[in-house]
């Protein structure tokens, strides 16, 4: 089935430029997360859906990030006024109510990323 | 999240067994041990997960010690296309965010 999917793939944008990154999580998953890789760094987690709503958004880096899920399904995550170190690749990752079968206990499906890129 | 150790870089032959070494050994009762690896340029994958027994899937087995303080991740006949940086991770086995540490750089050489 599919999976899934990030879009867009690749993002060049202007320092100062606001961006809209898409998320469509695999179909029937519940629980939404966004996290972002530097270059050269981990992966540093930053919001997580339950749903709609967000019970955790801590790993948001400042207010100019927000991101919201509509229908329980797609998400979009906002960076307004980017900076250059926004630069990163941004992944999604879906995961299916927990007891689903055909998935192992809240495993996390990912997507391909956005890679961002701030000059 | 209980935080782990791994070594930073591994290397293996195709074919032969990959072990893995994990230390976690602040983890608390309630965490799993679960294994993501990240192919370059690619989003992590699940690999297999386990509470205190020994799991196995078809990608991977996972040995967990008695006290759980540590784990080893054994990929059986390692191919080329299992370099990758592999992940392990604590956490509570509910709807929780990752925490990914380093990870191990798995290469595996011909």
């Amino acid at each position: 089935g599919a999976g899934v999917s990030q879009s867009p793939s690749n993002k060049v944008t202007e320092k100062g430029k606001d961006v809209e990154l898409r998320c469509d999580p695999i179909s029937g998953h519940t629980a939404l997360y966004w996290y972002r890789q530097s270059l050269g760094q981990g992966l540093e987690f930053l919001i997580y859906f339950q749903g709609n709503s967000a019970p955790d958004k801590s790993g948001l880096p400042s207010d100019r990030f927000s991101a919201e899920r509509t229908g329980g399904s797609v998400s979009t995550l906002t960076i307004q006024r980017t900076q250059q170190e926004d630069s990163a690749v941004y992944l999604c990752a879906s995961s299916p109510p927990p007891g689903t079968s055909g998935g192992a206990m809240n495993e996390q499906f990912f997507g391909p990323g956005t890679r961002l890129t701030v000059l | 999240d209980a935080k782990t150790t791994q070594p930073t870089s591994m290397d293996c032959a195709e074919g032969r067994a990959a072990n893995l070494p994990c230390n976690h050994s602040t983890i608390s009762g309630n965490e799993y041990v679960y294994w993501y690896r990240q192919i370059h340029s690619q989003g992590p994958q699940y690999i297999i997960h386990g509470l205190k027994n020994n799991e196995t899937n078809e990608m991977a087995s996972l040995i967990i010690t008695e006290d759980r303080k540590s784990s080893t991740l054994i990929l059986p006949h390692a191919t080329l296309r299992d370099t990758a940086v592999y992940y392990c991770i604590v956490r509570p086995g509910s709807n929780y965010k990752l925490t990914f540490g380093k990870g191990t750089l798995l290469t595996v050489n011909p």
